[in-house]
């Protein structure tokens, strides 16, 4: 079983819906949870991080965390055509050399 | 990207020479990561630095070397390259390490 797993899409959606994006771990050392974004060609972009479960919010953007579930979701509301990227999510325990865990990314396209 | 830089852009090479990718920062970021990005798989980790001189293998480290003569300049070296080395590489820096990673634009390489 990979330590982390996300289903790579692609995820076709119309301008203004919302959006689901998860992963599940299988590492309960995991403390630490990101959202990257990446545009064709670019390097990923950090979007939202969090640590603790619950949800963290900011702007259109949702962060939830469910420790128990292991399991993490990442919420677009009101999407728009600008949002169609590769969303990753990253992992880490936070310990030594703080390396990240990332899974292999879900494609989004928002459709106008 | 602030104040991260990868040279070149693009690559091409041929089978067995040996190619090196820099990675420069500004930031003055104690962690630093090549990361090399490839459909189905990902996000891998090559190697990884926590300081200069220290340096340490990823997941994915066979026919690589790096170095780190300074606090900006992370080195990866493919010291013969073939063709399963054709890829998008990706370096990363961090600072705080949980809280997640700046990436550089990336290197795309071809191997032929």
């Amino acid at each position: 079983q990979k330590e982390v797993e996300q289903d790579p899409g692609p995820l076709s959606v119309p301008e203004g819906a919302i959006v689901s994006l998860n992963c599940t771990y299988s590492n309960s050392a995991f403390q630490y949870f990101m959202w990257y974004r990446q545009y064709s060609r670019k390097g990923p972009e950090l979007l939202m991080y969090t640590y603790s479960s619950g949800n963290k919010e900011d702007g259109r953007f949702t962060a939830q965390v469910d420790k128990s579930s292991k399991y993490i979701s990442l919420f677009i509301r009101d999407s728009q055509p600008s949002d169609s990227a590769t969303y990753l999510c990253a992992l880490t325990s936070g310990a030594g050399s703080y390396q990240l865990t990332f899974g292999k990314g879900t494609k989004l396209s928002v459709i106008p | 990207d602030a104040g991260i830089t990868q040279s070149p852009r693009h690559k091409v090479t041929e089978t067995g020479t040996p190619v090196t990718l820099r990675c420069h920062q500004t930031e003055n970021h104690r962690y630093m990561y090549w990361y090399r990005q490839d459909p189905g798989h990902g996000l891998r980790l090559i190697h990884y630095s926590y300081g200069v001189k220290d340096t340490d293998k990823g997941e994915v480290s066979d026919g690589y070397s790096v170095s780190r003569s300074k606090t900006e300049d992370f080195l990866l070296t493919l010291e013969s390259a073939t063709s399963s080395q054709t890829s998008v590489y990706f370096c990363a820096i961090s600072d705080t390490g949980a809280w997640g990673y700046t990436f550089g634009s990336g290197t795309r390489l071809t191997v032929v």
